[in-house]
This record gives structure tokens, C-alpha cells and sequence, in this order.
């Protein structure tokens, strides 16, 4: 099992330019999870999908859109980078029914806005 | 809205030393997670509390969950240099997601 696998792993974007970070798990998990992290502030949460079909808003939405394309896949869109944007993004997947899981975290997306 | 704060945020100590990172919310958690985060890497799950008062051990590592289900402690006995790292507790509520805490980043001085 390859767990949860990211792409791209790193990224330089110039202001205004737009992108989809890609996001996939093998574990037959119902939800997913887009996180950024910032020195000193721990994981943020984008957005989650709590099971196919269905995705809300987190912690820190705005600039974000998400898309759960089937239960292995979800990814993450930036419609137009701003500096701020520049973060580590990671992505997680977990259980949650019967009881709450362990999140299983992605190596991560390295991204610079310019 | 929900908080989850930790403290220290940072904690340098030589090895063999002892070190313990807290966990505090500001409501009530269904259970805490802690996730450990080495330099470059992802976090990586350690253990989930859920009951009251619980306490649970890992070779060095031991979890409390405090009898309020507020507030969370790891302590490490004896740290060596594989525990350089940094260290995430993570309450979740009777909602889908969990909220992390800032973390504490630990340096062990050798």
C-alpha cells in the first residue's frame, strides 16, 4: 500500500497563477483532509470531505476550492496564488465511523508564491 | 471557536533529560490525538486518548488525558536523539475534524 501520495511535491508559482494540488489514498478511508502549516502555527485546516460526495469548509477556506472525485481522490485548487498561500500543504485521510481514526498524512506539497 | 493550545513551543534538552509538552483546550474534547512531526517529514500518528483521567505508556512516551477531557500532557522519559522532532496533540469534538494544537518543537542536545 502506497498510503496517501501527493503531488507535485514542490512548487514555485508567480502571483495570480493558478494550480490543483492532487491528493490520493489507497486505504479505502471515507474522509480526507487538506492542511497548510506555517511556522508556529501548527496544521491549519483547508477544507474536508467527510465521506464521497460531500466536502465543508475548515479553519482557513477562502482562496481554496476542493473536489472529492471518488472515494481515492481529493484535490486541492488555488484559483489565483497569493504570497500568503506560500505554505507546506498536506493532505490526510482517515476513518471516523465506528469510532475516530488515526489521519494518515501525505509527504506533503512544498509551495512558494512569488 | 475551538482552540487548542500548546506549550512550550520550544524545548531544547540534553540527552537523557526528561521533557513534557501540554495541551490545553478551551471546550470539552471527545478525545486528543498526538502526532509526531520529524524535521522535513509528515506527522505521524502516536496514540489516541478518548476516556477521562486515561493514561497510556509507549516504551518512554507516556499520555495523560486530564479528568476534565481539557487539557493533555506527553512526557518523555530518558529522551534520546530519535525523539527530535516535533510533537502535535490534536482534540477532536463530536464534529468531523480535529483541531491541532501549535506544536512543540523538541531539540535534544547530545
Amino acid at each position: 500500500n502506497a498510503g496517501v501520495t501527493q503531488t507535485p511535491k514542490f512548487q514555485v508559482l508567480k502571483t495570480g497563477q493558478s494550480m490543483t494540488l492532487q491528493c490520493a489514498q489507497d486505504m479505502n478511508h471515507n474522509s480526507m483532509y487538506w492542511y497548510r502549516q506555517d511556522p508556529g502555527m501548527g496544521l491549519r485546516l483547508i477544507y474536508y470531505s467527510a465521506s464521497e460526495g460531500t466536502t465543508d469548509k475548515g479553519e482557513v477556506p477562502n482562496g481554496y476550492n476542493v473536489s472529492r472525485l471518488n472515494k481515492r481522490e481529493f484535490s486541492l485548487r488555488l484559483e489565483s496564488a497569493a504570497p500568503s498561500q506560500t505554505s507546506v500543504y498536506f493532505c490526510a485521510s482517515t476513518t471516523i465511523l465506528p469510532v475516530r481514526g488515526e489521519q494518515y498524512f501525505g509527504p506533503g506539497t512544498r509551495l512558494t508564491v512569488t | 471557536g475551538q482552540q487548542v493550545m500548546q506549550i512550550p513551543q520550544y524545548q531544547h534538552v540534553q540527552e537523557g533529560e526528561d521533557f513534557t509538552t501540554y495541551c490545553n483546550s478551551s471546550t470539552t474534547l471527545s478525545n486528543i490525538q498526538w502526532y509526531k512531526q520529524r524535521p522535513g517529514g509528515h506527522p505521524v500518528f502516536l496514540i489516541q486518548l478518548v476516556k477521562s483521567g486515561e493514561v497510556k505508556k509507549q516504551k518512554r512516551l507516556t499520555f495523560q488525558f486530564g479528568e476534565a477531557k481539557k487539557n493533555s500532557s506527553l512526557h518523555i522519559t530518558a529522551t534520546q536523539t530519535t525523539d527530535v522532532g516535533t510533537y502535535f496533540c490534536a482534540g477532536g469534538t463530536g464534529a468531523n475534524n480535529l483541531f491541532f494544537g501549535t506544536g512543540t518543537r523538541l531539540t535534544v542536545i547530545p
